[in-house]
């Protein structure tokens, strides 16, 4: 049973930013939102988390709404380097349940 | 090392026979996590370790697969009888006790059964 879902695919132009939703509507209160990404043929790298301030790091910045039952990702200024698959995951414990998540492709 | 290791990088095997997949975690992570990818999936959660607490192993598919820890460091994760749906990456994880949330992968073990 999926706790996410996400868009399958989405493209953005590089230089622009790149914003990925995330809807999780069965999110309890004490589950945090994951984000990682899978660039091809590596393994996923972790890029941010968050319960429900929004958070920024050097990567990227997450924004929770304010009932927690979606969330987006964003990419402030997308690279091709960019390109990969985000998943968007959300648990309370070490249990991380990776869906199919959405393969960005950053266009030039 | 630096970072998560596996091996080996790529398994090829027959239907039937016995693997076994190695993992690396990076040094002092007392977590370590199992995982399957197939071709054009997400990942599959297999199983978890968590220091010397009992594993979980509520994700492994089938009595085929087992997986150990020895001395809270490296992993096996072993496939008995191997079936040809057996074939994906097989990728290991570490985390910390202060940072459980950032999971480190390693570059996954390809295995394909004929």
């Amino acid at each position: 049973d999926a706790k996410t879902t996400q868009p399958p695919s989405m493209d953005c132009a590089e230089g622009r930013a790149a914003n990925l939703p995330c809807n999780h509507s069965t999110i309890s209160g004490n589950e945090y939102v994951y984000w990682y990404r899978q660039i091809h043929s590596q393994g996923p790298q972790y890029i941010i988390h968050g319960l429900k301030n929004n958070e920024t790091n050097e990567m990227a910045s997450l924004i929770i709404t304010e009932d927690r039952k979606s969330s987006t990702l964003i990419l402030p200024h997308a690279t091709l380097r960019d390109t990969a698959v985000y998943y968007c995951i959300v648990a309370n414990n070490n249990d991380m349940r990776f869906g199919a998540g959405t393969r960005l492709t950053v266009k030039p | 090392g630096a970072g998560v290791s596996q091996s080996p990088s790529n398994k090829v095997t027959e239907k039937g026979k016995d693997v076994e997949l190695r993992c690396d975690p990076i040094s002092g992570h007392t977590a370590l996590y199992w995982y399957r990818q197939s071709l054009g999936q997400g990942l599959e959660f297999l199983i978890y370790f968590q220091g010397n607490s009992a594993p979980d192993k509520s994700g492994l598919p089938s009595d085929r697969f087992s997986a150990e820890r020895t001395g809270g460091s490296v992993s096996t994760l072993t496939i008995q009888r191997t079936q040809q749906e057996d074939s994906a990456v097989y990728l290991c994880a570490s985390s910390s006790y202060v940072a459980k949330e950032t999971q480190y992968f390693g570059p996954g073990t390809r295995l394909l059964v004929l």
